[in-house]
């Protein structure tokens, strides 16, 4: 239990366009959601919280206007790099949380995305 | 300073020997430490959990141990394999000053595997 499926997998824009990437739980309801941003070689560093239902918490750092995040359902959640540009180029990577027993975070597959 | 430390930063070792990654945390108090393992350009998979009060759990090849005194946790990998070559992440989660559940992420080491 606790698939996380995150899509597409890989993406290549042209500079100036948006892109959304995708964040389901699979057989689990997530309340909150996680997106991240890894560098290579570097661990992953929070850009922000999803909350169903709600507005998202961005991190310190992080542009809202830039990296929308939409929590439509209990099972999905979306962020869209707007504009992007080169050095929006990296790998993207969301998580869930099932609640009840500490289930821990369980995380997508990572959404690498270059921009060209 | 990061409040999860690993170390080494990257190791290097040859198929079928033993090492050991180390993790250290200022982390207090915490609610679990989670070793997970991350291949290049996928997401990262959970190896072990532990509480406080758990020394030790094993997952097949993997043992870590955690000394909640000396806040130190180890990542033990026996008898490597070509396919443990990945990024192994020490996570400690806890609940902020707001109670809200929280992961702090470790620096990371970056394993490889030689034939």
């Amino acid at each position: 239990g606790a698939v996380v499926s995150q899509h597409p997998s890989r993406v290549i824009c042209k500079s100036g366009t948006s892109v959304k990437i995708e964040c389901r739980s699979l057989d689990f309801q997530a309340t909150t959601m996680f997106w991240y941003r890894q560098f290579p070689k570097q661990s992953l560093m929070l850009m922000a919280t999803s909350n169903e239902g709600s507005k998202a918490t961005y991190e310190q750092g992080v542009e809202k206007d830039k990296f929308l995040i939409n929590h439509a359902s209990l099972t999905l959640s979306t962020l869209t790099v707007t504009s992007a540009h080169p050095e929006d180029s990296s790998f993207y990577i969301c998580s869930a949380r099932r609640q009840g027993a500490d289930y821990g975070y369980t995380f997508g597959s990572g959404t690498r995305l270059t921009v060209v | 300073k990061n409040q999860v430390e690993q170390s080494p930063q990257s190791l290097i070792i040859l198929e079928g020997k033993n090492c050991t990654l180390q993790c250290n945390y200022t982390v207090s108090p915490f609610s679990n430490l989670r070793w997970y393992k991350q291949d290049t350009g996928r997401g990262p998979v959970s190896l072990t959990i532990m509480t406080f009060s758990e020394n030790t759990k094993s997952n097949g090849r993997y043992t870590a141990t955690l000394d909640a005194d000396t806040k130190q946790s180890s990542l033990h990998i026996t008898a490597s394999q070509l396919s443990d070559s990945a990024s192994y992440i020490c996570v400690v989660s806890a609940f902020d000053i707001s109670g809200t559940y929280k992961y702090i992420f470790g620096t990371g080491t970056r394993l490889k595997v030689l034939a």
